[in-house]
């Protein structure tokens, strides 16, 4: 079975320093890793995803992330935050190209906060 | 450009009482998934459908039931409300599957259901 962790329910960062959420999954056979954003009273997302070929994906508003066989793990990364990135994030994997219920699976989440 | 509409918003429910969410999206996709958010935790699946009158079960479909007559519509029925209900849902809908190159699934506002 497929599973998510999402380290840190909650992280601050000022504004203009490094993002970085990180997320780590366990499947048993190649994943396919994404990235969701979810601003308050609104739904999911995607910011980015990663299915076959280059490991470093890149995303919307400037947002990447790399995935990394050796270490399980799909980090979240932006050089500099802005207030507007201020947000929950969700990682997701899905495990199977031939998975027929499509079924990605989240992580808790992480609530990014950016201070002034 | 609506996508995902999801009704109702918000709405309380007593305990044994039955309510229907609906959803509908307007860009002719085939696959609609029906998730749930509970508090500090990421999504799950609850129902999905890849066409009109296919549907499917996800990873947490007691206690719900779908239906998918039209394409563009994927109601979700709630039978005897529980306390353990209590959630916001989520809509969602892809033209593909999620591992389909270029795919992205588009999710409604959300419904925060309260049963007391």
């Amino acid at each position: 079975a497929q599973s998510v962790t999402q380290l840190g329910s909650h992280v601050s960062v000022s504004e203009g320093a490094l993002v970085l959420l990180r997320c780590n999954y366990s499947s048993s056979v190649p994943p396919y890793l994404f990235w969701y954003v979810q601003y308050p009273n609104q739904g999911l997302q995607l910011l980015l995803k990663y299915t076959t070929g280059a490991t470093l994906v890149k995303g919307i508003n400037g947002f990447e992330a790399e995935f990394k066989k050796s270490e399980t793990s799909f980090h979240l990364t932006k050089p500099s935050a802005h207030m507007s990135d201020a947000a929950e994030y969700f990682c997701a994997v899905s495990d199977s190209p031939n998975n027929a219920g499509n079924m990605l699976t989240f992580g808790g989440g992480t609530r990014l906060m950016v201070k002034p | 450009n609506a996508g995902v509409t999801q009704t109702p918003k918000f709405r309380i429910l007593k305990i044994g009482q039955s309510m229907t969410l609906q959803c509908t999206q307007d860009m002719n996709h085939n696959y609609m998934y029906w998730y749930r958010q509970d508090p500090g935790m990421g999504l799950k699946l609850i129902y999905y459908s890849v066409g009109a009158g296919i549907t499917d079960k996800g990873e947490v479909p007691n206690g719900y039931n779908v239906s998918r007559s039209t394409t563009e519509d994927f109601p979700l029925r709630l039978e005897l409300a529980a306390p353990s209900q209590t959630s916001v849902y989520f809509c969602a809908s892809s033209a593909k599957g999620v591992h389909s190159s270029g795919n992205t699934i588009y999710f409604g506002e959300g419904s925060w259901l309260t049963v007391v």
